[in-house]
Formats: C-alpha cells, sequence, structure tokens
C-alpha cells in the first residue's frame, strides 16, 4: 500500500524565485498536513485540511506561503517569493480521522528545500 | 510558545541497556500522545501512543508511561539496539482535532 508521496525530494533555488512542494494522501485519507521541520522548532505545523478544505492555517509563517488541496489525491504547497530563511524540510502527512486507526498521522519522506 | 517540550536534544545508551526519553507538555486539554521516530533523510514514523485514560502502554521492547498530574510522559526501550538509534520525537493532540502538535525532538544514539 503507497504511503504518502512528497516530490520534489530536493530543490535548491535562487532566493526570490517560487517554489511548489507537492503531495499525495494515502488514498482514503480525510486529513491532509502540511508541516515542516527546522532546529530550532522541531516539527511545527503549517496548514490542514479536512476533506480539501482548509480548517488550520494559523501556521502558515507569512502569506509568501499558501497551500491548496484541489482533491482528495492531491496538495501544494507555494512559497512565493523563497526567501532564505525558508530552507528546512517539509512534511506532508495524513490519516484517516477521529477514532480511526492508532489516531496516528502518517508522514512522507519529506521535500528538502535550499534556499540560496 | 512551545506546549510540547523535549529538553534533552540528545542521548546515548550502551547497546543492551535501558533507553529513557523525556517529554513534558503544558496544554492540561492534549488527551493523546505519541512517540515518533524518524531516521536521517526520512519521515517520522509512528511508533507508540498512549491514551490519557491510561498510565502505561507497552508494545515489544517499547514502552510509554504517561503522569499527567506532573504532564510528563516518557518512553523506555529495553533493551536498547543499534537500529534505535534516531531522532524520537513526542507529539500530543486534544480529543476532537486531528493535528499533532511535536516537541523538538531527542537523538538517541545506541553505543555497540
Amino acid at each position: 500500500d503507497a504511503g504518502v508521496i512528497q516530490s520534489p525530494r530536493h530543490e535548491v533555488t535562487e532566493m526570490g524565485q517560487e517554489v511548489t512542494l507537492r503531495c499525495k494522501p494515502i488514498s482514503g485519507h480525510d486529513y491532509l498536513f502540511w508541516y515542516r521541520q527546522t532546529m530550532m522548532r522541531g516539527l511545527e505545523l503549517l496548514i490542514y485540511f479536512n476533506n480539501n478544505v482548509p480548517i488550520d492555517d494559523s501556521g502558515m509563517p507569512e502569506d509568501r506561503f499558501s497551500a491548496k488541496m484541489p482533491n482528495a489525491s492531491f496538495s501544494t504547497l507555494k512559497i512565493q517569493p523563497s526567501e532564505p530563511r525558508d530552507s528546512a524540510v517539509y512534511f506532508c502527512a495524513s490519516c484517516p480521522g477521529t477514532g480511526m486507526g492508532e489516531g496516528a498521522i502518517y508522514f512522507g519522506e519529506g521535500s528538502w528545500l535550499t534556499v540560496v | 510558545d512551545q506546549q510540547v517540550k523535549q529538553n534533552s536534544p540528545s542521548l546515548s545508551v550502551q547497546e543492551g541497556r535501558i533507553s529513557i526519553l523525556n517529554c513534558d507538555y503544558t496544554n492540561s486539554m492534549f488527551d493523546y500522545f505519541l512517540w515518533y521516530k524518524k531516521y536521517p533523510a526520512e519521515g517520522p514514523t509512528f511508533l507508540i501512543s498512549i491514551s490519557s485514560i491510561k498510565d502505561k502502554n507497552e508494545d515489544g521492547r517499547f514502552t510509554v508511561f504517561l503522569n499527567k498530574s506532573a504532564k510528563h510522559l516518557s518512553l523506555h526501550i529495553v533493551p536498547s539496539q543499534p537500529g534505535d538509534s534516531a531522532v524520537y520525537f513526542c507529539a500530543a493532540r486534544i480529543f476532537g482535532n486531528e493535528k499533532l502538535t511535536f516537541g523538538t525532538g531527542t537523538r538517541l544514539t545506541i553505543i555497540p
């Protein structure tokens, strides 16, 4: 059974450029999450969706960040314009919903972003 | 405001001994707690969880203990094996809310 699939795995871009990260959640999962990992803050939630609708975007750093989920099998996280401080690992995760399974969320392998 | 705290950035343990990883939380609304393990260049993987109605949950070599009054949980790994070397994240959620709040992680190194 395929897990959460993210692309690209690695991205190096110049400051000011637009970056788009992509995610395909596990089939049948109703929730999708975007997290960012940094040394200082660990894993921080940026935004999450339920049935393609954004529920909580309070973790999105600023207007340069946007996320969409046009359908149940695809989501994007966009940074425009990118800055060096955006360099981090961005994880997408999904889960089926409350009371199902072990209550865990399941992560992809991450997208490593470096902005120079 | 870090609601889930892992105060030890790193821990080294001899192979075969017990590893104890600690986690503290400040939000009394949290009622479900999880531990994740992360290898380099991979995503975090779910390890074990515990509901606030319990004080212990065991799965093979892994046991999680919850002390609600102290707002503290710990993960015990016995016996520790080289493959346990990884970063361990503690996470918590509020009932009815799917999002997880994570700590900053503890890097565990098992010494052969």
